[in-house]
């Protein structure tokens, strides 16, 4: 079976300091990652997925088959960051997805 | 992209009582799914509503207490049965389009409160 956890539910840091969030995950073939975001007052949207290897406002995040980690990172945080961060799973051929339980970043000024 | 609405986007109803909640996309989508997200929890994936079909029901959820219906390619019914405040949750709904399967739009969502 599939999983995804998220071990943070919440995480605090300065503006302009790194963040981390940490997504594990289990699985027993190849999965595709995706980060989801969810801003206050808003529907939850693609962040980023694993397989563009791409930057999204700033965010980055690597596929780590070995650890079976998706973290997501970005060096410079900024205070409209602050949201519900989800890890997602999808089964290729499946088209279902799996989500972390999610963690809030809350960006100070 | 599409662009999900839900109807009602909150609703306070009785124990033993059932809602329906609608799920509408402004185009054609190949798939479309139905989510519960508790308080504090993650989205668990209910079902895939299958368009012409009936739908695929995820382990611990079953037709009876949740029945779908996805009459088209851009609408879907989620029915929550014989409520109780353990259904007491926000659910949303969600597709994907034919162009783009990796990429899950999402409705705003419907927050229910059973007492």
């Amino acid at each position: 079976a599939q999983r995804v956890t998220q071990p943070e539910k919440l995480l605090s840091v300065f503006k302009g300091a790194p963040v981390e969030l940490k997504c594990n995950y289990s699985y027993s073939g190849s999965p595709e990652l995706f980060w989801y975001v969810q801003y206050s007052r808003q529907r939850l949207q693609l962040l980023l997925r694993h397989i563009s290897r791409e930057s999204i406002k700033g965010f980055t995040a690597d596929l780590n088959k070995g650890e079976t980690s998706f973290h997501l990172k970005k060096p410079f945080a900024q205070e409209e960051d602050s949201a519900m961060y989800y890890c997602a799973l999808r089964r290729p051929n499946f088209n279902k997805f799996y989500f972390g339980s999610g963690t809030k970043l809350n960006v100070k000024p | 992209s599409a662009v999900i609405s839900q109807k009602p986007s909150r609703d306070i109803c009785q124990r033993g009582t059932s809602l329906t909640i609608q799920c509408q996309v402004d185009s054609q989508v190949t798939m479309m799914f139905w989510y519960r997200q508790q308080p504090g929890q993650s989205l668990t994936l209910i079902a895939t509503a299958n368009q012409g079909s009936e739908a695929t029901y995820e382990s611990g959820f079953v037709i009876d207490k949740f029945p779908i219906s996805r009459p088209n390619l851009t609408f879907s019914t989620l029915t929550v049965s014989n409520m109780s405040p353990e259904d007491s949750s926000i659910y949303l709904c969600s597709a994907t389009d034919r162009g783009d399967s990796y990429e899950q739009y999402f409705g705003p969502g419907t927050r229910l409160t059973v007492t």
